[in-house]
């Protein structure tokens, strides 16, 4: 079937490298933010996620960093391995409620290379 | 089930036609979204149902599409005359619903939907 990430901005990188896949997000409000990973023919599965109120926050092998004043996130993914090749899609937030209707960026498809 | 489950996971039609889009959410989760995904893209929000009611309808793209779930568990997405532009992968999502915060969404598989 068609991959989800066909036209989108492609990171290649070898096995055991770091990677790292930056996003814009959009709306100034929002205050919670998550990284999801898609693999193909699945649907996104949550990674890690941060508050507008943390800079830096680190999972297993993942860090996500946000820059509130120019509105971006990076995700940086330590010791990258073939497992790791998917679409990756930040989304942004409000959190407030029990109610979020996410609104996602653009992905960046991820190639892991041996 | 363990997860969030969705079918069919394909479905080709007809442009004109009518379809349904079932998802069943993980059980006990009150709140349910709908997602569109088009190709290349980030999926984009079309609804929420918190319990039976949709409390936010605002994704939806036009009167042709509308969504159900009667009892607070099982939901159906529905397409009216369907065209062409509506090809996409049409994700669902279930969460609790805390007093307060973010709880996260488990996503479903998607169903494909082409429309020749």
């Amino acid at each position: 079937g068609e991959s989800v990430g066909l036209h989108l901005p492609t990171l290649s990188v070898q096995e055991g490298d770091n990677s790292i896949i930056n996003c814009a997000y959009s709306n100034s409000a929002s205050d919670y933010f998550i990284w999801y990973k898609q693999e193909s023919g699945k649907g996104p599965q949550f990674i890690i996620d941060i508050r507008s109120n943390m800079d830096k926050r680190q999972g297993q092998r993942v860090t996500v960093l946000l820059n509130k004043t120019v509105k971006h996130l990076s995700l940086q993914i330590a010791a990258t391995q073939p497992g790791d090749s998917a679409v990756y899609f930040c989304a942004e937030t409000l959190f407030s409620g029990g109610y979020n209707k996410l609104i996602f960026g653009a992905g960046t498809r991820l190639a892991v290379h041996p | 089930g363990a997860g969030v489950s969705q079918t069919p996971s394909n479905k080709v039609t007809e442009k004109g036609k009518y379809v349904e889009l079932r998802c069943d959410p993980i059980s006990g989760h009150t709140a349910l979204y709908w997602y569109r995904q088009s190709l290349g893209q980030g999926p984009e929000f079309l609804i929420y149902f918190q319990g039976t009611g949709a409390a936010d309808d605002s994704g939806l793209p036009n009167d042709r599409f509308f969504a159900v779930r009667p009892e607070g568990s099982v939901s159906t997405l529905k397409i009216q005359r369907t065209e062409r532009g509506d090809s996409a992968v049409y994700l669902c999502a279930s969460s609790l619903r805390g007093p307060s915060g973010v709880n996260e969404q488990f996503f479903g598989p998607g169903t494909r939907l082409t429309v020749l």
